[in-house]
């Protein structure tokens, strides 16, 4: 059974880098079929996706946070990871890692997506001096 | 960018009644629609792709409709345990962008 866990810091200093990493067990983050995924949610807000990474290091990313992410992957310890540069109090929120069932069908030469359907359980991120 | 909006922002339901939550993209995304419930505390459960596929074991009182910019997910008769909130979440667009709409809380009335 595939899982998925977030660790890394629960409070980062305001203008700082805020680092996470996503540990898969359960299976090889390096199948052709998915992509891996970081998501957000504010206190009290909505979803958030942030970026995604396919095990070759190829990756997308929201464009209103592209300039401060960046997401890599570490296919020797299955794992990926997650940076955001120059945080604000903003960015206090849980964070989620996830895989996503998706990738290219040279059949129909176009993406195929059936979703996010393994999670981790998320991890608070704190923003505060 | 393709903004999804979800109404209403909450929904009071009886137990044993039917829930129709609705999303709407501000252009359209054809068929590429996710839903997800979300409970308190808990990360998101995937429940529906392509606008009306059931992920894997999800109850057949899930169902999602719809194509284009307006999309419905009912659920036939609320269980206790359904409570929560539901995220649509459009991928027409993919790669590279996702976006999520702002979730619909379903309450027990």
């Amino acid at each position: 059974q595939l899982q998925l866990q977030e660790s890394g810091p629960g409070l980062v200093k305001p203008s700082e880098t805020l680092s996470l990493t996503c540990t898969v067990s359960g299976g090889s983050i390096s199948s052709s079929s998915y992509y891996w995924g970081w998501i957000r949610q504010p206190p009290g807000k909505g979803l958030e996706w942030i970026g995604s990474i396919y095990y070759s290091g190829s990756t997308y990313y929201n464009p209103s946070l592209k300039s401060r992410v960046t997401i890599s992957v570490d296919t020797s310890k299955n794992q990926f990871s997650l940076k955001l540069s120059s945080v604000t109090a903003a960015d206090t929120a849980v964070y989620y890692c996830a895989r996503l069932q998706t990738g290219y069908s040279y059949a129909t030469a176009k993406y195929y997506y059936y979703g996010m359907d393994v999670w981790g359980q998320g991890t608070t991120v704190t923003v505060s001096s | 960018e393709i903004v999804m909006t979800q109404s209403p922002a909450t929904l009071s339901v009886s137990p044993g009644e039917r829930a129709t939550l609705s999303c709407r993209a501000s252009q359209s995304v054809s068929s590429n629609l996710a839903w997800y419930q979300q409970k308190p505390g808990q990360a998101p459960r995937l429940l529906i792709y392509g606008a009306s596929t059931r992920a894997t074991g999800i109850p057949a009182r899930f169902s999602g409709s719809g194509s284009g910019t307006e999309f419905t997910l009912t659920i036939s008769s609320l269980q206790s345990e359904d409570f929560a909130v539901y995220y649509c979440q459009q991928y027409n667009n993919w790669p590279p962008a996702l976006t999520f709409g702002g979730g619909t809380k379903v309450e027990i009335k």
